[in-house]
């Protein structure tokens, strides 16, 4: 079953803006972690937040988590058209953390 | 590092045929790997999770003896669809996790089934 509900389903922006995008679980979390997916292809890993850290940065990307909310943002600064793609987050839960379960995604549109 | 390969990328077939689908860590071990599927704007829904040198743990709803999964060596597992019929056709994921605590799993391209 899925846990994740990512929140916009779809965002439309203009390249150098940049984009949102929010994530919310249900229950307690080892980790919670994002992809990224190209139109017809697998999913890159981005980043890994665990439970007892609130902010990741990567580049352009900037994860937070909040466990109290049970919720994580992803922020892409300055898109690009490249950055067009769906963005999922994954949490793992319970003993040994390898299972992912995974929302529902938020297609991003990159508009030149 | 961490390249996951799956192959093929793209069969179309006809009803009733089984076909087998190759997920490999080219440049890690991984001794847990994961079958997803994912029908068209939606999310990836775990199918069964392999673990090399046993018996694979499947899901609720997936049916073992229609998928069948192998995982023989640390860096090779294979979903088989048997008898594939047009309900079938999806995109399939694979995924490989090194070992460790907090370790991200590794996408393959997937791969996207047609049954005629």
């Amino acid at each position: 079953s899925q846990q994740g509900e990512e929140d916009p389903q779809a965002l439309s922006i203009q390249e150098g803006e940049n984009a949102t995008m929010n994530c919310s679980y249900k229950t307690s979390i080892n980790n919670l972690q994002w992809y990224r997916q190209n139109s017809g292809r697998g999913l890159v890993h981005l980043i890994l937040i665990r439970s007892n850290e609130r902010e990741k940065h990567s580049g352009r990307l900037r994860v937070t988590l909040d466990t109290s909310k049970k919720s994580s943002s992803l922020l892409i600064t300055a898109s690009r058209a490249a950055d067009t793609a769906s963005y999922f987050c994954a949490t793992a839960s319970g003993a040994g953390s390898y299972q992912l379960t995974f929302g529902k995604g938020t297609k991003l549109s990159v508009i030149p | 590092g961490a390249v996951v390969s799956q192959h093929p990328s793209w069969v179309i077939c006809k009803s009733g045929t089984s076909v087998k689908i190759e997920c490999r860590s080219l440049d890690f071990q991984a001794t847990t790997m994961f079958w997803y599927r994912q029908f068209p704007k939606q999310s990836l829904m775990l199918m069964a999770t392999s673990n090399e040198g046993s018996k694979a743990t499947y899901e609720q709803g997936v049916e073992k003896d229609k998928f069948l999964i192998n995982h023989a060596s640390l860096t090779l597992s294979t979903l088989t669809v048997t008898s594939a019929h047009p309900e079938d056709s999806s995109f399939y994921i694979c995924s490989a996790r090194p070992g460790g605590e907090g370790q991200p799993q590794h996408f393959g391209d997937g791969t996207r089934l047609s049954i005629l």
